[in-house]
């Protein structure tokens, strides 16, 4: 089982879409998730950290986190095309103290 | 407040040949890490300095790759001879301290080994 496991995708919604965006892993001790966009051709940019379940909101981002099922998402609402990107999730493992990337999931927004 | 800083933002270069990347992390970030991004996946990382010391380089293949952090703020990783499959995108971070905080990325040295 890889440590990070996202859907590569792509993922295709239309414009004002709900697109949602999954992410699984192994470490049943981490405590710390972080959500990063990529554009192509750039850098990945930090859009949302969280670090107890639940949800956590941020603008049209919602992070949700389930520790018991080792699951995390991340919910964009009222999907833009600017929204077109690869999302990777990443976890900290405290065994080691690095943060574990997924391979991402492409994006894509319909206009 | 400035982010992380990177040159060259673009290399090519020819196999065996050696190359360096430089990093200036965020003012006041105490931890910087290299990153490895091949296309497709996710970064993976290289080396992790607190500081000048480096506390994580168990991915780092030393037989050709070098990193320095002197003084604790920029730093520069090195590949010495460069091989074809080295060809990637490079990437700093920096965090305000080790742990399970934030990591900001720079823009990446994208590198091109013929």
């Amino acid at each position: 089982q890889k440590e990070v496991e996202q859907n590569s995708g792509p993922l295709s919604v239309p414009e004002g879409a709900i697109a949602s965006l999954n992410c699984t892993y192994s470490d049943r001790v981490s405590q710390s998730f972080f959500w990063y966009r990529q554009y192509s051709g750039k850098s990945p940019e930090l859009i949302m950290s969280i670090y107890s379940n639940g949800d956590k909101e941020d603008g049209r981002f919602t992070a949700q986190l389930n520790k018991a099922s080792q699951y995390v998402s991340l919910l964009i609402r009222d999907s833009q095309p600017s929204d077109s990107a690869t999302y990777l999730c990443a976890v900290f493992y405290n065994q080691g103290g690095k943060l574990i990337f997924g391979q991402g999931t492409e994006l894509s927004v319909k206009p | 407040e400035a982010g992380v800083v990177q040159s060259p933002r673009y290399k090519i270069i020819e196999k065996k040949q050696p190359v360096a990347f430089w990093c200036n992390p965020i003012s006041g970030h105490n931890t910087l890490y290299w990153y490895l991004q091949n296309l497709g996946q996710g970064p993976e990382l290289l080396i992790r300095y607190e500081n000048e010391e480096a506390v994580d380089d168990s991915q780092l293949p030393k037989d050709r790759f070098s990193a320095e952090r002197l003084k604790g703020v920029d730093s520069t990783l090195k590949i010495q001879p460069a091989e074809l499959g080295d060809s990637a995108v490079y990437l700093c971070a920096s965090s305000a301290d080790s742990g399970a905080y934030e990591q900001y990325f720079g823009p990446g040295t994208r590198l091109t080994v013929t």
